[in-house]
């Protein structure tokens, strides 16, 4: 079955520099690959996602970027700021029927 | 429209004893996932059901169940806690890939 690892698991960024999540996946059957943001106390809300015959997608100061050969996907948020401070997880799945598999998350730490 | 709902918000029972955690989906989304979350380990799949079946499930015990009813609202069940149970469970709602999750249920086993 599907396999999600990620890196790194904490991360501290100073208000205004850029953060960088990265992921990788082990099913080459995987094709939508989603990115969760959790706030404490709140359950993990959809940022962007992608799906694999996309290279790219961005939203305002979010991207996600995929390489499919080499199975990894990454999420950078530019211009960070202090409302950024959160968890955030990726997942996969290959199928629109499959379970969708997360990795262990990233807690994110914007610096003031 | 409302979101995912997930009662209770938060559970204290006591090792051996069983719970129940109800999880009402977005109205009009059929799939139904349930995840537990602990410090460290992310969000692991435990079933996720689909106009009443089980459709796909996670590697844990027995002692882990669910169910689904005709107006796809989902119940899972823990029978014989044990500490490791205590746990944050989420649930997550879908009509197609992306996923809804509710504000889950706090169990806490002492």
């Amino acid at each position: 079955g599907e396999n999600v690892e990620q890196h790194p698991s904490t991360l501290s960024v100073q208000e205004g520099d850029s953060a960088v999540i990265k992921c990788t996946y082990s099913d080459s059957a995987s094709n939508y690959f989603p990115w969760y943001k959790q706030e404490l106390g709140k359950g993990p809300q959809l940022i962007i996602d992608i799906r694999s015959n996309v290279g790219e997608k961005k939203d305002q100061r979010i991207a996600v970027t995929l390489n499919k050969t080499a199975k990894h996907f990454s999420l950078h948020i530019t211009e960070t700021q202090p409302e950024d401070s959160a968890v955030y997880f990726c997942a996969a799945t290959p199928r629109r029927d499959d379970k969708i598999i997360f990795g262990k998350g990233t807690r994110l730490h914007i610096l003031p | 429209k409302a979101g995912v709902t997930q009662t209770p918000r938060y559970l204290i029972k006591t090792r051996g004893q069983q719970v129940t955690l109800s999880c009402s989906p977005i109205s009009g989304h059929r799939s139904v996932s349930w995840y537990q979350q602990t410090p460290g380990q992310g969000l692991q799949f435990l079933f996720e059901y689909f106009s009443e079946t089980q459709r796909n499930k996670g590697n844990f015990p027995g002692r882990f169940s669910g169910r689904q009813f005709s107006n796809s609202r989902s119940e899972m069940n823990v029978s014989t806690l044990e500490l490791g149970d205590s746990a944050l469970y989420l649930c997550a709602s879908r009509a197609d890939t992306e996923a809804f999750f509710g504000q889950g249920t706090r169990l806490t086993v002492v």
